[in-house]
């Protein structure tokens, strides 16, 4: 069965540091998302992704993140400069089709991050 | 998006049939009502979705009153594996295709 992958599968990192976090979606899926879970909390929706443009973003989703397409395969996360609170188990998902007819997204293993 | 109510936690045995009601009284015409499980330091998964009436899948049914003002997961002959967080998602077709996730119910089966 087709599935999502994530990596790292933890990274640590300093406060003020630049983390890309990496994702492989379905190979036939054309929606990309990242989701956060801080420990204990909701999971809460960052950003969606479709045709090579952000779809659709969340408050949390500052200009401290982006997103990027680098390739047919890969779909990363990036926080330009980490913060204590961003430290989270952060999940990648993909789906084929818009939400509303099928509300079927693939999630990944996720990353967790821990900023020190 | 419509706001969902779920139970906090819920304890089972294993072998029980376990059924878990959502309540989304502002539920919308088109909105789809989807089911998602987590188990801990894992990625959500997708179990059942529906729109009205009944669902079943190999994992789980869907039941939903022709009000669509709720909706129960039920869980058949359910194992220590099943222990988990059940997640209602309610939204329309409208959305780009970000899920609110609420607070979920926990589940915790015993043997």
């Amino acid at each position: 069965e087709p599935e999502v992958t994530q990596t790292p599968s933890h990274q640590v990192t300093q406060m003020g540091q630049e983390v890309i976090l990496r994702c492989v979606p379905i190979s036939n899926h054309l929606y990309f998302y990242w989701y956060r879970q801080i420990l204990g909390q909701k999971v809460e929706f960052l950003v969606s992704f479709y045709n090579n443009e952000i779809s659709e973003k969340s408050e949390i989703f500052d200009d401290q993140f982006s997103v990027e397409r680098p390739d047919g395969s890969n779909f990363t996360l990036k926080i330009r400069s980490t913060k204590l609170e961003d430290s989270a188990m952060y999940f990648c998902a993909s789906s084929d089709v818009r939400w509303g007819t099928h509300y079927e997204q693939y999630f990944g293993p996720g990353t967790r991050l821990t900023v020190t | 998006l419509a706001k969902t109510t779920q139970p906090i936690s819920m304890d089972s045995y294993e072998g029980q049939e376990v059924n878990i009601t959502c309540s989304h009284n502002n539920i919308a015409t088109n909105d789809y009502i989807t089911w998602y499980q987590q188990f801990p330091s894992q990625g959500p998964r997708f179990i059942i979705q529906g729109y009205k009436t009944k669902v079943t899948n190999e994992v789980a049914s869907l039941f939903i009153p022709a009000d669509r003002k709720s909706s129960t997961l039920s869980l058949p002959r359910v194992s220590l594996s099943d222990t988990a967080v059940y997640y209602c998602l309610v939204g329309d077709g409208g959305s780009q295709g970000n899920l609110i996730f609420g607070k979920g119910t926990k589940l915790s089966v015993k043997p």
